[in-house]
């Protein structure tokens, strides 16, 4: 398996413009994860999905982000619109929970570098 | 919630034994203790978990003493690409395995 994709690796954009960061989770997995890691916060858990189903979303840190999973093979993290606070390396991971098959890990994407000017 | 607490930044020379403790006093029944490493510009890395008492693999050991209120991860024989950022994680069990980080151990190893 190729792991868990992100996309873009690295976005400029300017404030104001929306960004939407895309992930393919590790094939059969059930539970993704969006994380943002900054230099002051930290890794910060923004939300997360079961089967395609938004859990926990308490991590969101206001309206302009919004995330999505329309299907077991693709989630996107979207700002809009975004702000020079908003500059981040946000990153995905996704495990495998079910069956009893639960190992304690989750595998992360290499992560999605964003500069809001 | 569980939360972690461990050393900041630790030095070491290749060659020794790296041992990093993490404290987690509200660790709850069904969690896990879990430790990733990452290094600069990639995402956190699975190394190791465990529940009580002592698990070993390729890459490390960790020791968990009865009470479960802390782990300490053993690096045998760092070398130099040990060199990353080290978190002691509570795997929430019941909350999908979710995992808070915390700020980690900056592990630096010198030659």
């Amino acid at each position: 398996d190729a792991g868990v994709i992100q996309s873009p690796r690295h976005e400029v954009t300017e404030m104001g413009q929306e960004v939407t960061l895309r992930c393919k989770p590790i094939s059969g997995h059930d539970y993704l994860f969006w994380y943002r890691q900054t230099m002051m916060r930290g890794l910060e858990l923004l939300i997360y999905f079961n089967n395609n189903v938004p859990i926990d979303d308490s991590g969101m840190p206001e309206d302009r982000f919004s995330a999505k999973m329309p299907n077991a093979s693709f989630s996107t993290l979207k700002i809009q619109p975004s702000e020079p606070r908003d500059s981040a390396v946000y990153f995905c991971a996704s495990s495998l929970m079910s069956s009893g098959s639960y190992t304690g890990e989750l595998f992360f994407g290499e992560g999605s570098r964003l500069t809001v000017l | 919630l569980a939360k972690t607490t461990q050393p900041i930044s630790m030095d070491s020379y290749e060659g020794q034994e790296v041992n990093i403790t993490c404290s987690h006093n509200n660790i709850a029944t069904n969690d896990y203790i879990t430790w990733y490493q990452q290094f600069p510009s990639q995402g956190p890395r699975f190394i190791i978990q465990g529940y009580k008492t002592k698990v070993t693999n390729e890459v490390a050991s960790l020791f968990i003493p009865a009470d479960r209120k802390s782990s300490t991860l053993s690096l045998p024989r760092v070398s130099l690409s040990d060199t990353a950022v080290y978190y002691c994680l509570v795997v929430l069990y019941n909350q999908g395995g979710k995992l808070i980080f915390g700020q980690g151990t900056e592990l630096s190893v010198k030659p």
